[in-house]
């Protein structure tokens, strides 16, 4: 059971630059989300899953898409890379139901963006 | 809209005392679930503590427990007996009924002295 799995672990791109932010569950649990986090500051939710096929946006969206093609997999997109998105990148799942479930968070991507 | 505010940006504390993390939290929901992460230096999320807003008691996990007070709107983290080891970032989050995200705190470094 490897829990939540992130990759790249680091990652440096150039302004305008795509890439795609992997991350992958196997603990069946239907909501997955991404955080991402500045210097200084907590945790804030890009975009988040309820279900394969379904998603929505969270506090910061902007430059970000997502897609949920299957239960274990919940990728992050960045299409047009922006210095503003350097930041580090936190996958998390949990079960669905009530509001004291642990979310299970992977181990990061440290994305620098030039 | 909700909303945690951790006021301590670093705190120093020696080894084997005792040390508090305060969290206020606002919210107009009854229904909330109220969490404490540590994050050490090497990045990942770890879990600690959970609340429910209609819990009778306050929760425990070993050396971590959770002052709630309901009537504040507080939610401290007591660590008993701090070791070398609870040096870290400390965040406070909060769900409230049927929402799938987070709202983190700014976080608290703590530094435990030898």
């Amino acid at each position: 059971n490897a829990g939540v799995t992130q990759t790249p672990k680091f990652q440096v791109l150039k302004t305008g630059q795509s890439m795609t932010l992997q991350c992958a569950q196997d603990m069946n649990h239907e909501y997955m989300s991404w955080y991402r986090q500045d210097p200084g500051m907590g945790l804030r939710l890009i975009h988040y899953s309820v279900g394969a096929g379904i998603t929505d946006q969270g506090e910061v969206p902007n430059g970000y898409n997502v897609s949920r093609s299957t239960t274990e997999d919940f990728p992050l997109r960045l299409l047009s890379a922006a210095p503003s998105q350097t930041s580090v990148y936190f996958c998390a799942s949990h079960f669905t139901g009530g509001q004291g479930f642990e979310q299970y968070f992977g181990p990061g991507t440290r994305l620098t963006v030039t | 809209a909700q909303k945690i505010t951790q006021t301590q940006p670093g705190m120093f504390v020696q080894e084997k005392e005792a040390v508090t993390l305060d969290c206020t939290y606002d919210t107009s929901d009854p229904s909330y679930g109220l969490f404490w992460y540590k994050q050490p230096s090497s990045g990942e999320m770890i879990f600690l503590i959970y609340q429910g807003s209609y819990d009778q008691q306050n929760a425990t996990e070993g050396r971590y427990s959770l002052n709630f007070q309901k009537a504040r709107k507080s939610a401290n983290l007591v660590i008993s007996a701090s070791q070398l080891g609870d040096s870290a970032m400390y965040f406070c989050a909060m769900r409230v009924r049927g929402a799938q995200k987070l709202v983190f705190g700014q976080g608290t470094r703590l530094t435990i002295n030898p």
